[in-house]
């Protein structure tokens, strides 16, 4: 079985700051690693994807993570928070193998920015 | 793309009524996904479709639910004799079924509260 831990259910960063968002999983093979956004009464928009080749992935809105296959993480940043980047982020994974691709999602961290 | 649509988007409901919500995944995507999200959670993974195929069942969906995909095109998700514990966010998603690791595009949800 496959599991997400997102560490710290709510962060908050200044303007102009660091975003650092932490996720590590757990599963018997390496799985495929993503990350969403969520905003406010909306559905789940796709911020970047870890399949294979280069495990550091770049994705839309100047975020990227590196997979981390050691430390079984996947950490999402972004070297400067804007207003625009407040919403709820989960990290989710989903088999390397078999048919069923579904994601399974970590709780969430909240992300507030501060101006 | 017009992306995943969702109807109703939000729905309130007594204690023992019957609901349904109608997901229309994103033109000749092949997949089509149903999740739950509860309140400080991560969406969980309901039942998926591969075109008019229901393959999997979560152990999450009791009897009480049933979901269709007639013609592999839009899909309807059934709740029966809802309990309070029923209301959550139900997320749908659809992928071109291409292979592990793709992308599933969420729709905006359908908020369901049983009173």
């Amino acid at each position: 079985a496959q599991s997400v831990t997102q560490l710290g259910s709510h962060v908050s960063v200044s303007e102009g700051a660091l975003v650092l968002l932490r996720c590590n999983y757990s599963s018997s093979v390496p799985p495929y690693l993503f990350w969403y956004v969520q905003y406010p009464n909306q559905g789940l928009q796709l911020l970047l994807k870890y399949t294979t080749g280069a495990t550091l992935v770049k994705g839309i809105n100047g975020f990227e993570a590196e997979f981390k296959k050691s430390e079984t993480s996947f950490h999402l940043t972004k070297p400067s928070a804007h207003m625009s980047d407040a919403a709820e982020y989960f990290c989710a994974v989903s088999p390397s193998g078999g048919s069923n691709y579904k994601l399974t999602f970590g709780k969430g961290t909240l992300l507030t920015v501060n101006p | 793309d017009t992306g995943v649509s969702q109807d109703p988007r939000h729905k309130i409901t007594k204690r023992g009524q019957n609901v349904t919500f109608r997901c229309d995944p994103i033109s000749e995507h092949n997949r089509l996904y149903w999740y739950r999200q509860t309140l400080g959670q991560g969406p969980e993974f309901l039942t998926y479709f591969q075109n008019e195929a229901q393959l999997e069942k979560s152990r999450l969906l009791s009897d009480r639910f049933s979901a269709e995909r007639p013609k592999g095109s839009f899909s309807t998700l059934e709740i029966q004799r809802t309990e309070q514990g029923d209301s959550a966010m139900y997320l749908c998603a659809s992928s071109p079924g291409a292979g592990s690791g793709e992308t599933q595009y969420f729709g905006p949800g359908t908020r369901l509260l049983v009173l």
